[in-house]
């Protein structure tokens, strides 16, 4: 069976840095996505990775092994508004998004 | 604006009853995709149309249906509506050479 799994919740402090691990086993690779979903509100596209290694953009890095079945999203300079669910999903040999159960993220003062 | 547009955004019926909701994704993408999330729980897939075709089946239900129209806008239909029915669901569209998907702002369904 097809399966993602990522941490239900984390919590971190303002300012610090925050690593979301995702694991993966499906049925082919074509890509693995992060998203960010505020309480309430549409899912909203944060990274891709298809091939191995690490893809920054600002604050927010993504990295991938596809040997190990491996991503990890890695916020730093945590704000405030960085408090939201954080989705892993990979796009499998059918070209459908297969998604984790998403991770809460806790930002405190 | 994502450019997927979902109407209603609130929608409130009681049990029994039957509901639509509409789906416009953005201008040329062919593909759509319906989402089910109920409070503090993941995306569950329900459908995939593909330029007016079924192109996949996720844990929908047998009182939910769905089509997709020639002018590619979706319509998921929801009968016989129980409290657990009660969610958000989401559109969300994709194109050619597109990154992943594209989600309308959804709507909140309460089933009293």
């Amino acid at each position: 069976g097809q399966n993602i799994d990522q941490p239900t919740e984390m919590t971190a402090t303002e300012g610090a840095i925050v690593q979301i691990n995702c694991t993966y086993q499906t049925s082919g690779f074509n890509g693995l996505f992060w998203y960010q979903q505020h309480a309430g509100e549409a899912p909203t596209f944060l990274s891709y990775n298809v091939l191995d290694g690490l893809e920054e953009k600002g604050r927010f890095s993504s990295f991938l092994s596809r040997s190990k079945g491996y991503s990890y999203l890695l916020l730093k300079e945590l704000q405030m508004k960085d408090s939201a669910s954080y989705l892993c999903a990979v796009m499998d040999s059918n070209y459908q998004l297969i998604w984790g159960a998403g991770t809460k993220l806790i930002i405190k003062p | 604006d994502s450019g997927v547009t979902q109407t209603p955004k609130h929608l409130i019926t009681a049990t029994g009853q039957r509901v639509t909701l509409r789906c416009s994704p953005r201008s040329g993408d062919l593909s759509v995709y319906w989402y089910q999330q109920s409070l503090d729980q993941g995306l569950q897939f329900l459908i995939h149309y593909y330029n007016g075709e079924e192109r996949a089946k996720g844990n929908i239900l047998e009182r939910f249906s769905a089509q997709q129209f020639p002018d590619l806008h979706s319509e998921l239909n929801l009968s016989s509506l129980e409290l657990g029915d009660s969610a958000l669901y989401f559109c969300a569209s994709s194109g050619q050479g597109d990154y992943g998907y594209t989600f309308g702002s959804g709507t909140r369904l309460t089933v009293v």
